[in-house]
């Protein structure tokens, strides 16, 4: 069965701290993954998308790793500030195009502290 | 460009009303995607367009549930008879050439009572 999931459930972490949030997907076959963030009353903002041969992209303080093999992904986020509190969503498509089907996460809620 | 925009932001129904939410995509996309997301089941896909023409309506919960995209810069979602379990944030999100970078609008939170 296709699936992605996400761990922490929910984080919460101090200002300007580094943080990691993880995704695992059983998806196959395999096209790509994206990472969206979503802020609380607002639609998903994508921040990266990586293809199968892609095993790090960054977004300024945000890099997303891919390995899969192992079919984990990781976002971390350096230097966390007050806005980055939201809710990080893990996508993985199982084709190249919006033709596949598209497997959501439900998503790591974030919350970063003064 | 003022990305995907929907209407109405927020909607308060009761059962058995029809409700009818309104998108306008990105100028020049040319797929237009429908999401439902709750807190038990998070994103949910429900339907998506090709140049105006539905592609997988598999995510359609039931037949209460119906689509259209009558031209490129407009769609609707619509619900008729409407129950209180579709209590939901919808979402309308646009892409280009399914090149992966969607574009979502700021949702519509219906409530049904």
């Amino acid at each position: 069965k296709n699936q992605v999931e996400q761990s922490p459930q929910s984080l919460i972490i101090l200002e300007g701290k580094n943080c990691t949030l993880q995704c695992n997907y059983t998806v196959s076959p395999f096209s790509n993954l994206r990472w969206y963030k979503q802020d609380t009353g607002r639609g998903p903002v994508s921040l990266t998308i990586m293809t199968f041969s892609e095993n790090t992209k960054s977004n300024g303080r945000y890099t997303a790793t891919l390995d899969a093999d192992t079919k984990q992904s990781s976002l971390h986020i350096t230097a966390s500030q007050l806005s980055d509190s939201a809710s990080y969503i893990c996508v993985v498509s199982d084709r190249g195009s919006t033709l596949g089907r598209l497997y959501f996460g439900r998503g790591t809620q974030l919350t970063v502290w003064p | 460009d003022a990305g995907v925009i929907q209407s109405p932001r927020h909607e308060v129904t009761e059962m058995g009303q029809e409700v009818t939410l309104r998108c306008k995509p990105i100028s020049g996309h040319d797929y237009l995607f429908w999401y439902r997301q709750t807190m038990m089941r998070g994103l949910e896909l429900l339907i998506y367009f090709n140049n105006n023409v539905p592609i997988d309506d598999s995510g359609m919960p039931e037949d209460r549930f119906s689509a259209k995209m009558p031209n490129a810069s407009f769609s609707t979602l619509k619900i008729q008879p409407s129950e209180p379990r579709d209590s939901a944030v919808y979402f309308c999100a646009s892409s280009f050439r399914g090149s992966g970078g969607y574009t979502f609008g700021s949702g519509t939170r219906l409530t049904v009572v």
